[in-house]
Formats: structure tokens, C-alpha cells, sequence
């Protein structure tokens, strides 16, 4: 079954604890994206990722780091997690670029206290 | 920058009820313009993909048509299971490759 998938699904953490949030595909897609979700603020994206080894910034990256080492996977690290990084986050591939239908993740929620 | 504006946030229909959901947007050179469903708790899922202008695209009781400045989802005959919120995005020539999304607009849909 083509998927992405994140995980974990669920995370409460600590001020300044470094967590890495995964995710993977399976459809051999070049572009894999991430995203947060914010009451009000809707969807915006964090890094993108054209394709191994290359990645770029989206709307919001401060706070954040990414890796794209293998074209399968593409883990969001948050270096010193703070409480506004408290959200929604979802993962997403796309075939060519985000010019193409993208293929979204469950979503990972959260918590940073 | 792109922009893009869902209206009305919410939306509340009987069953079998038509209606419209729009989204305004404004882009340098239109890429892209995608609709997703997201249904509480799980990710967006693809509608569909509009490239021009006048092109127009159906699924099952839905229909999304585009403007060189707008597109909407038309929703025909709605059942409660369309309910859920429904998200506009653009892919611009001088975005790069970001996907720049709507704040969406939430249909409820009541038998």
C-alpha cells in the first residue's frame, strides 16, 4: 500500500529535550515536504526536500532541522524543542516537486511543556 | 509571495443541499492549484489538481473549476459524509517549491 508514515503519533517532551520525528515513503517520490498545523493559521511549511542530499527552507524553519540521507526518509529534528513548537505536524511526498498531487502522513502531535 | 483565501471558514448544509466553497489567490505564474480533503486527526487527502484557467475537474459529487484569480468546489447534493474541511493550496513560479495553503473551510453537513 503506497504510504507515508510518521512517527510517533503522539509526543509530550520537555523545554529543550532534542527530538527527531520520522518519516518514510514508499512510493519512490522525489520531493518529500514538512508541514505544521496551527488553529487559525492553517497548514505552512517547514523544509522541503527536491531530493537526497537537497533541502530547503519553507515559510517557518527556524527551530527546526532536516535530513533527506536516503530518498525514503525524511526525519524533522527539533534541536531545543520550545513550548511554541507545540502543533500539528504532518510529512508529505509528492512524485516531481510540489507541482504534483502530495501524499500526506497522519500527522504527529506535539507537545512541548 | 503567495497568497490564498478560503471562504466562508465554516459552512453548514442539510443533505442534499448544493453550495460553493471558494479560494482566492494570488501567485506569480500559477504552477498549481490543488484541493484537499482533511478529514479530524489525519492528514490531507488529494482531490485534485487544476493547471489553467477554465479547467474543471469532477469527482463524484464534487466539481472544482479554476479562474485566472479564484477557484471553487462545487458540491452538489451533499451527504454527511462529505463533511469535513476542505483546503486549497498554490504552487507559484517564484515559490520555489513550496506549497502555500488556505486556512480552509469547514463543511458540515447535517442529514
Amino acid at each position: 500500500e503506497a504510504q507515508v508514515t510518521q512517527n510517533p503519533r503522539y509526543l509530550i517532551t520537555v523545554t529543550g529535550k532534542k527530538l527527531t520525528v520520522t518519516c518514510s515513503q514508499n512510493m519512490n517520490h522525489e520531493y518529500m515536504s514538512w508541514y505544521r498545523q496551527d488553529p487559525g493559521l492553517g497548514l505552512r511549511q517547514i523544509y522541503y526536500s527536491m531530493n537526497v542530499e537537497v533541502t530547503d527552507k519553507g515559510d517557518v524553519p527556524e527551530g527546526y532541522k532536516v535530513s533527506r540521507k536516503e530518498k525514503r526518509n525524511f526525519p524533522l529534528i527539533l534541536e531545543s524543542p520550545s513550548p511554541n513548537q507545540t502543533s500539528l505536524y504532518f510529512c508529505a511526498s509528492s512524485l516531481y516537486g510540489s507541482g504534483t498531487e502530495a501524499f500526506f502522513g497522519q500527522g504527529t502531535r506535539l507537545t512541548v511543556v | 509571495e503567495d497568497q490564498v483565501t478560503q471562504s466562508p471558514e465554516a459552512l453548514r448544509l442539510q443533505e442534499g443541499e448544493s453550495s460553493s466553497l471558494n479560494c482566492s489567490y494570488t501567485v506569480s505564474g500559477l504552477r498549481g492549484l490543488f484541493w484537499y480533503r482533511q478529514d479530524p486527526g489525519k492528514g490531507p487527502e488529494f482531490l485534485f489538481t487544476l493547471y489553467s484557467a477554465g479547467e474543471e475537474k469532477e469527482k463524484e459529487r464534487l466539481k472544482a473549476t479554476l479562474t485566472k484569480k479564484e477557484s471553487f468546489l462545487h458540491i452538489t447534493a451533499p451527504k454527511p459524509e462529505d463533511s469535513a474541511t476542505y483546503l486549497c493550496a498554490v504552487c507559484g513560479n517564484n515559490a520555489g517549491n513550496m506549497l502555500t495553503f488556505g486556512g480552509g473551510t469547514r463543511l458540515m453537513v447535517k442529514p
